[in-house]
């Protein structure tokens, strides 16, 4: 079967740097993506991996490695805004998207 | 430029009714999709259209139906309500068709808070 594995719910400090990984197994590969959700909104884009390494966008990065079925986003200067839970998905060889079921990140003061 | 609406913003409804829920984008884009998002579980697909005058059925489709007249609209509907069919429901659009997710990145409405009782 397909499986996207992410920790439930994660702790950071406002000011920190968090990793949030990802890993997957699933039928075929053609791309990850990261989404951010905040508690009762929509989720948005945040980043598309499809080639291994990192690839970095303002205070978020993304990395992958294909070979090992692991993805991580890093998260720098944390805001209390950034309190959301972040989805990581892959596209199969179908084309299909398959969602993880997200990682609530609490930021504290 | 709105984006994606859906309507409506949430529904209380008794099991056996018929609901259908609202999907509108304005970005002309080919594809779109039905989710739905339960607490501890991933988004998971419910019905998708590559282009309008198509569907197909995604991971979870049973008590659902679609249909796709126009590029613009894509409305969902249960045709006798369950209370399993509780859920938030997205509706998701992008520029891409290949396959039910196509290579592109896919925008979602605000979503519909379902219950049915």
């Amino acid at each position: 079967g397909q499986n996207i594995d992410q920790p439930t719910e994660m702790t950071a400090t406002e000011g920190a740097i968090v990793q949030i990984n990802c890993t997957y197994q699933t039928s075929g590969f053609n791309g990850l993506f990261w989404y951010q959700q905040h508690a009762g909104e929509a989720p948005t884009f945040l980043s598309y991996n499809v080639l291994d390494g990192l690839e970095e966008k303002g205070r978020f990065s993304s990395f992958l490695s294909r070979s090992k079925g692991y993805s991580y986003l890093l998260l720098k200067e944390l805001q209390m805004k950034d309190s959301a839970s972040y989805l990581c998905a892959v596209l199969d060889s179908n084309y299909q998207l398959i969602w993880g079921a997200g990682t609530k990140l609490i930021i504290k003061p | 430029i709105a984006g994606i609406t859906q309507a409506p913003t949430s529904q209380i409804l008794a099991a056996g009714r018929r609901m259908t829920l609202r999907c509108t984008q304005d970005m002309r884009h080919n594809a779109m999709y039905w989710y739905r998002q339960d607490l501890g579980l991933g988004l998971r697909l419910i019905h998708y259209s590559n282009t309008a005058g198509t569907t197909g059925k995604g991971e979870v489709p049973d008590g659902y139906s679609v249909s796709r007249a126009n590029t613009d609209d894509f409305p969902l509907t249960l045709a006798s309500a369950v209370p399993s069919q509780t859920s938030v429901y997205f509706c998701a659009s992008s520029d891409g068709t290949s396959g039910s997710g196509g290579t592109d990145t896919q925008y979602f409405g605000p979503g519909t808070r379902l219950t049915v009782l």
